[in-house]
């Protein structure tokens, strides 16, 4: 089958670093994504990774390794709206197209 | 607008009752999703169109729902017969078929 792994719950404290990780198994890899919702709001897209490596986007840095099947988002200068779950997403196969999978979310908490 | 339009974006239903949600995605997206929200969980696949392949439908929970895409834009989910458990915010997103998609605001339904 295909799944993706990540922790369900992080806290840290205003201006730490934070490392989120997901670990995935699927059939086919083009990329993976990164994204960001608040309470009661839609996800919104932060980063995307399709080759190995660190994607720096201001705090936001994204990580992947294909070998390792495995990425993370790290989160730097932490502030207190960053406080949100946030989303590991594969772009992989489903039959001829491509499909995004999903993990379950990671809960961020960011306490003062 | 430039971005993903959903309405409605509340819908407070009867049990047994049927509902339609509608989607209009960002102008030359060729892929749509749909996902289905309940609070605090994560995101449960539904449904996908990719340009004019057919629709995996593989997410969709019972024969009661059903959606379609017409013109290779506009879409409607629809929920026959709606029952409890069918509470939940129903989220639309668009993409050009890669690893980033563009998220409506969903629709929230609470049946009765």
């Amino acid at each position: 089958g295909q799944s993706l792994e990540q922790p369900s719950e992080v806290t840290a404290v205003e201006g730490a670093i934070v490392q989120i990780n997901c670990t995935y198994q699927t059939s086919g890899f083009y990329g993976l994504s990164w994204y960001q919702q608040h309470d009661g709001g839609a996800p919104t897209f932060l980063s995307y990774n399709a080759l190995d490596g660190l994607e720096e986007t201001g705090r936001f840095s994204s990580f992947l390794s294909r070998s390792d099947s495995y990425g993370y988002l790290l989160l730097q200068e932490l502030q207190m709206k960053d406080s949100a779950s946030y989303f590991c997403a594969v772009s992989g196969h489903a039959g001829n197209n491509r499909k995004l999978i999903w993990g379950l979310g990671t809960s961020l908490a960011v306490n003062p | 607008g430039a971005g993903v339009s959903q309405s409605p974006s509340n819908k407070v239903t009867e049990k047994g009752k049927d509902v339609e949600l509608r989607c209009d995605p960002i102008s030359g997206h060729t892929a749509l999703y749909w996902y289905r929200q309940s609070l605090g969980q994560g995101l449960e696949f539904l449904i996908y169109f990719q340009g004019n392949s057919a629709p995996d439908k593989s997410g969709l929970p019972s024969d009661r729902f059903s959606a379609e895409r017409t013109g290779g834009s506009v879409s409607t989910l629809t929920i026959q017969r709606t029952q409890q458990e069918d509470s939940a915010v129903y989220l639309c997103a668009s993409s050009r078929g890669g690893g980033e998609l563009f998220f409506g605001e969903g629709s929230r339904l609470t049946v009765l």
